[in-house]
């Protein structure tokens, strides 16, 4: 069974701050997906990381895959208050299914 | 922009009853999942369909569960006789390829009483 950990479970910062949110496992996956969570509703698809190394950026936030396609990690520069949310990685292994993480909370204070 | 839409939003059934929860995946996506969340927890994958079969499944995914296609535009999750631990928010996603990008629905929250 793969399992995904991310790290810190809970993030609080203050608005302007940076922060980096961790994913990691064991195990290979072909792609990782990180998707924000709001209560209540679906996982929103923020971007798919498939090549070992590869870094994507989006705005204020980067993410970058490991070399190995083991780990991920996601960046953000200035956090302002609209980015509080749960923030979910998933990891895609040779079948279809994803395997998520339990995710990290992050709450910016204005 | 196009987006995989659930219904109900909620559902209330009283245990052993049957409940059929629906989906409507994005038009030109070929592969269709199911994964759940109960409270508190990960999210986790039940299923995966593609040309009218299952292509994976978990081992949640026990004979109480089906999925269908009826027609060509509805994914269904049938649960036969439901339990008191299959209250979850149950999540439907499409992909246009297999297991990647895969976009999710709202949900349907089911509460089994």
């Amino acid at each position: 069974t793969q399992l995904l950990e991310q790290s810190p479970q809970f993030l609080s910062i203050q608005e302007g701050e940076n922060l980096t949110v961790y994913c990691n496992s064991s195990s290979v996956f072909s792609s990782l997906q990180w998707y924000r969570q709001e209560p209540g509703e679906g996982p929103v698809l923020l971007v798919t990381v498939v090549t070992g190394g590869e870094v994507k950026k989006l705005k204020r936030l980067t993410f970058q895959f490991g070399d190995a396609r083991k780990d991920s990690s996601l960046h953000i520069t200035a956090a302002q208050p609209g980015d509080t949310g749960l923030y979910l990685c998933a990891g895609e292994t040779s079948g279809s299914r994803l395997t998520f993480g339990e995710g990290t909370q992050l709450t910016v204070n204005p | 922009e196009p987006e995989v839409t659930q219904t109900p939003s909620h559902q209330v059934t009283q245990m052993g009853q049957e409940v059929i929860l629906r989906c409507v995946p994005i038009s030109n996506h070929l592969y269709f999942y199911w994964y759940r969340q109960i409270l508190g927890q990960k999210v986790e994958f039940l299923v995966s369909f593609y040309n009218n079969e299952i292509s994976e499944k978990s081992e949640i995914f026990d004979d109480q569960f089906s999925v269908e296609r009826p027609d060509g535009s509805n994914f269904t999750l049938k649960i036969r006789s439901t339990k008191l631990e299959d209250s979850a928010m149950y999540f439907c996603a499409s992909s246009a390829y297999l297991g990647i990008e895969q976009f999710f629905g709202p949900g349907t929250r089911l509460t089994v009483l």
